[in-house]
């Protein structure tokens, strides 16, 4: 059972325009929810974070957005760049104590020049 | 500089051979995890530790076992490897349920 969902296993755009990574959760026991990006042969390296008691967070190109009543959340890279072509993976955790973080499968993007 | 290592990068093997899977943090976190990677997956969680001497199984069923002696250190171990074993393997370290730090991966091949 998939309890972080990233339905789109690749996007393309074109180097400027923006990029829309989405992603779903099922647990409503989730409360804080991260965006990882990963290079090929790398590890997954930690980009923007989101608590549930807000709706947006923003670090310079990047936004995170996320939809409680819908259990979704989106990345959103403006201009996107050809470096950012990687894999990108949704995270949810739970403050809980004992709570593991569970990750989505993850959504290629390529950026083209 | 505080990091997380994994060793070796790569790594093919013989069926049936016994391997370990390094990996060492310096940065004090108390929790830390193993991933299994397979492309276009999901990462799984295979194990994880929240201090010295408390090891736990995953969500994943995984052959291996793995060990925390000392809190910089988390092995992984397959005592005899299998062409079904064949994937990423990641390392990671946090302190706290959020903040993951992972490791470059060791990408096994069993053959």
């Amino acid at each position: 059972d998939q309890q972080v969902k990233q339905n789109s296993p690749s996007l393309s755009v074109q180097e400027g325009r923006i990029s829309i990574l989405n992603c779903d959760y099922t647990n409503s026991m989730f409360d804080y929810f991260l965006w990882y990006k990963k290079y090929p042969a790398e590890g997954p390296t930690f980009l923007i974070s989101i608590s549930s008691i807000k709706d947006k967070n923003e670090d310079g190109r990047f936004t995170v957005f996320l939809n409680k009543s819908a259990k979704h959340l989106s990345l959103h890279i403006v201009p996107s760049q050809p470096g950012d072509s990687a894999v990108y993976f949704c995270a949810a955790s739970a403050h809980t104590g004992g709570f593991k973080t569970i990750f989505g499968a993850g959504t290629r993007l390529f950026v083209k020049a | 500089e505080a990091d997380i290592y994994q060793t070796p990068r790569y790594l093919v093997i013989g069926t049936g051979k016994k391997i370990t899977l390094e990996c060492s943090q310096t940065m004090g976190h108390d929790k830390m995890y193993w991933y299994q990677q397979d492309p276009g997956m999901e990462l799984h969680l295979i194990h994880y530790s929240y201090g010295v001497n408390s090891t736990e199984k995953g969500d994943l069923s995984s052959e291996s076992t793995v060990s925390r002696i000392r809190t910089e250190h988390f092995p992984l171990t397959l005592e005899s490897a299998r062409p079904s074993h064949t994937s990423q393997y990641l390392c990671a370290s946090s302190p706290d349920s959020y903040g993951y730090t992972f490791g470059s991966g060791t990408r096994l091949t069993v053959v």
